[in-house]
C-alpha cells in the first residue's frame, strides 16, 4: 500500500551472504513492480524490474521473484557487499484510477564486515 | 549519475513563504514525476507531466503546483509553506509511463 514507513525494518547480513528482502504489495491488479536502493543522501537508484506476466527476472547479482497469488515480492542479492548497505524500496504500478507507482516503507539492509 | 538534475540542493525558507524547485530529465525522456518523501510517510506520488502536459496526479496539495516546459525541463512550485512541507522532494524522468524511473538527488527542503 502506500508507504508509512515510521520504523523502517531492518536486515542485517554478513558479507559474502546473500541477502533477500521481502516486500508485501497492496493491490492484485498491479501490473508492474520496481526494486530501488537509495543510499544516505542519494535519489533512489534503479535496481531491476519485473512485469506481472513473469515470475521471476535475474539480473547482475540480484533476483527478483513475484508471487502474485499472496502479493509478494522479493529481491534477492547473491554475495552481498559493503556497497550494498543501503534502504531498498519496492514499488508497484497501480493502473486503477491514476496510473502511479506506489512505494513500499523500506527496507535499510545493513551489512557487517 | 541517473541524468536527472535538480537544484538547488538545499533550500532553507520561512513559513509562509513561495519556493519553487527545478529539474532537468534524463536526454530523451518525456515523462518528469514530483515526489515527496518524509520520515512519517515515506515516498509520495505528487504529480507527473508528459511532453509538457499534465498526465496523473498522486497526493498534490492544492498550494503546490507543477509545470513542464517546451524543453522538457519541470518546475515545481510551493506556496504558503507550512512547518509539515519540510521533506526531500524528488525528481524523476522515464521513457514511458510510471516505469523505469530515473531519480534526481534531490532538494531538501526547511521551513522554519
Amino acid at each position: 500500500g502506500e508507504s508509512v514507513g515510521l520504523h523502517l525494518p531492518t536486515l542485517s547480513v554478513q558479507e559474502g551472504d546473500n541477502s533477500i528482502i521481502n516486500c508485501a504489495y497492496s493491490n492484485s491488479a498491479s501490473d508492474y513492480f520496481i526494486w530501488y536502493k537509495q543510499e544516505s543522501g542519494k535519489g533512489p537508484q534503479f535496481i531491476i524490474d519485473i512485469r506481472s506476466n513473469m515470475d521471476k527476472r535475474q539480473g547482475q547479482r540480484v533476483t527478483v521473484l513475484l508471487n502474485k497469488t499472496v502479493k509478494h515480492l522479493s529481491l534477492q542479492i547473491a554475495a552481498t557487499q559493503p556497497g550494498d548497505s543501503a534502504v531498498y524500496f519496492c514499488a508497484e504500478r497501480w493502473i486503477q484510477g491514476a496510473q502511479k507507482l506506489v512505494f513500499g516503507q523500506g527496507t535499510r539492509l545493513t551489512i557487517n564486515p | 549519475d541517473s541524468g536527472v538534475t535538480q537544484t538547488p540542493k538545499h533550500l532553507i525558507t520561512a513559513t509562509g513563504q513561495r519556493v519553487t524547485l527545478r529539474c532537468s530529465p534524463r536526454s530523451g525522456d518525456l515523462s518528469v514525476y514530483w515526489y515527496q518523501q518524509s520520515l512519517d510517510q515515506g515516498l509520495q506520488f505528487l504529480i507527473q507531466y508528459y511532453n509538457g502536459e499534465e498526465r496523473a496526479k498522486g497526493n498534490i496539495l492544492e498550494r503546490f503546483s507543477a509545470q513542464q516546459f517546451p524543453d522538457l525541463h519541470s518546475e515545481l512550485n510551493l506556496s504558503s509553506l507550512e512547518l509539515g512541507d519540510s521533506a526531500l522532494y524528488f525528481c524523476a524522468s522515464s521513457t514511458g509511463h510510471h516505469e523505469k524511473l530515473f531519480f534526481g538527488s534531490g532538494t531538501q527542503l526547511s521551513v522554519l
